[in-house]
């Protein structure tokens, strides 16, 4: 029973165009969310967070939006660049709780 | 970065054979964990620990055991190694158990396994 889903595994797009990478989840306890982005051969790094209580968290050219109605994130990267290349993850957790449940990761590739 | 190194970075072993990974922190951080991942499936919380001895189970524990003697080690064990547990191990580390902006999750490099 995959509780967060990522059901697109690749994008491509140009630099310096919008990326859009989308995470659906099915658990309504969850309230905290986060993405997390990994290098090949490297461990995951967090890049950006939101709680349930906002609807859009951003950072730099990262921006999250949280759609608690359609249980949908999506993270805006803006303007993608080639070094944003890399598999993306979402995570959700309940914030009460003690670990986050990962989705299935999203590889996007940024083509000069 | 913080401080989480991984051993061995990569191993290849035979079925039935006992693996041992070994994450170590500098960090003095509380809460230890052992994920998998895997194409299609992401990562998969394995075992996780909140303390020295304190340790729990994830999502996809079966086959798998875990020690907490010290606070900087977290021990992953295959008792019997199968070809199913080929696969990359993450260990992460937080401070505490409860995610927010102020507490993430911070992953070590990984290690690479595969059971022939």
């Amino acid at each position: 029973d995959q509780q967060v889903k990522q059901n697109s595994p690749s994008l491509s797009v140009q630099e310096g165009r919008i990326s859009i990478l989308n995470c659906d989840y099915t658990n309504s306890m969850f309230d905290y969310f986060l993405w997390y982005k990994k290098y090949p051969a490297e461990g995951p790094t967090f890049l950006i967070s939101i709680s349930s209580i906002k609807d859009k968290n951003e950072d730099g050219r990262f921006t999250v939006f949280l759609n608690k109605s359609a249980k949908h994130l999506s993270l805006h990267i803006v303007p993608s660049q080639p070094g944003d290349s890399a598999v993306y993850f979402c995570a959700a957790s309940v914030s009460s709780g003690d670990k986050l449940t990962f989705g299935t990761g999203t590889r996007l590739a940024v083509r000069p | 970065d913080a401080g989480i190194t991984q051993s061995p970075r990569h191993k290849v072993t035979e079925t039935g054979t006992p693996v041992t990974l070994r994450c170590h922190q500098t960090e003095n951080h509380r809460y230890m964990y052992w994920y998998r991942q895997d194409p299609g499936h992401g990562l998969r919380l394995i075992h996780y620990s909140y303390g020295v001895k304190d340790t729990d189970k994830g999502e996809v524990s079966d086959g798998y055991s875990v020690s907490r003697s010290k606070t900087e080690d977290f021990l992953l064990t295959l008792e019997s190694a199968t070809s199913s547990q080929t696969s990359v191990y993450f260990c992460a580390i937080s401070e505490t158990g409860t995610a927010s902006s102020y507490n993430e999750q911070f992953f070590g490099p990984g290690t690479r396994l595969t059971v022939l």
